[in-house]
């Protein structure tokens, strides 16, 4: 089944302690990207990969880390998480961005930082 | 300004009737336009594409008019199943692969 999984799918953790949200697609999609989701503000890019150890800023990198060492994984890493990345985020990944390429989410890891 | 902007509705409508929403966008070399939905904080799926002839998907009607950075949706004879949240989705330029979405307009059919 074609799928993009994300894990965890609820994580509470405290300010500063680095955590890593996993990311992984079995379609041999290139693009892959991170978004988070708030309330009022709508899905907001993160960072996005077009290929293998080529990423890219999106429209709110600060206090993200990502890396695409292989095709299928796309980890999202919190360095130092802060109260402000609380939020819902998803991973999705697709062939490219134009009108014939279908993002295909994750289901979505609700993050909670305290 | 925001780069994609919706109104966040909700509209609400009866079972049957027709709804239809817009949404504008700021950069005038956007080349790719979505419609998806969104169902109670899950994950978004897409509904349809955005072509610049028009499109339509059996009760959804999609419109691009460049000429004033709009798409529309048009849903005909709506059921409760089509209640949802629908993003408005626009790729930046053909050398940006950047994804912006708009906040969302929710859509409930009573029945």
């Amino acid at each position: 089944e074609a799928q993009v999984t994300q894990n965890p799918r609820y994580l509470i953790t405290v300010t500063g302690k680095k955590l890593t949200v996993t990311c992984s697609q079995n379609m041999n999609h290139e693009y892959m990207s991170w978004y988070r989701q708030d309330p009022g503000l709508g899905l907001r890019q993160i960072y996005y990969s077009m290929n293998v150890e080529v990423t890219d800023k999106g429209d709110v990198p600060e206090g993200y880390k990502v890396s695409r060492k292989e095709k299928r994984n796309f980890p999202l890493i919190l360095e130092s998480p802060s109260p402000n990345q609380t939020s819902l985020y998803f991973c999705a990944s697709s062939w490219g961005t134009s009108e014939t390429d279908t993002q295909y989410f994750g289901p979505g890891t609700r993050l909670t930082v305290l | 300004r925001k780069e994609v902007e919706q109104d966040p509705g909700p509209f609400n409508v009866p079972e049957g009737a027709t709804v239809a929403f817009n949404c504008t966008y700021s950069n005038s070399a956007s080349q790719s336009f979505f419609w998806y939905r969104q169902d109670c904080r899950k994950e978004p799926k897409l509904l349809m594409s955005v072509y610049s002839s028009g499109n339509e998907d059996g009760r959804f009607t999609a419109q691009l008019n460049r000429a004033s950075q709009y798409i529309s949706l048009l849903i005909r004879d709506s059921k409760l199943s089509d209640s949802a949240t629908y993003l408005c989705v626009v790729s930046r330029s053909s050398n940006d692969y950047k994804l912006s979405f708009g906040a969302g307009t929710t859509v409930t059919v009573r029945a």
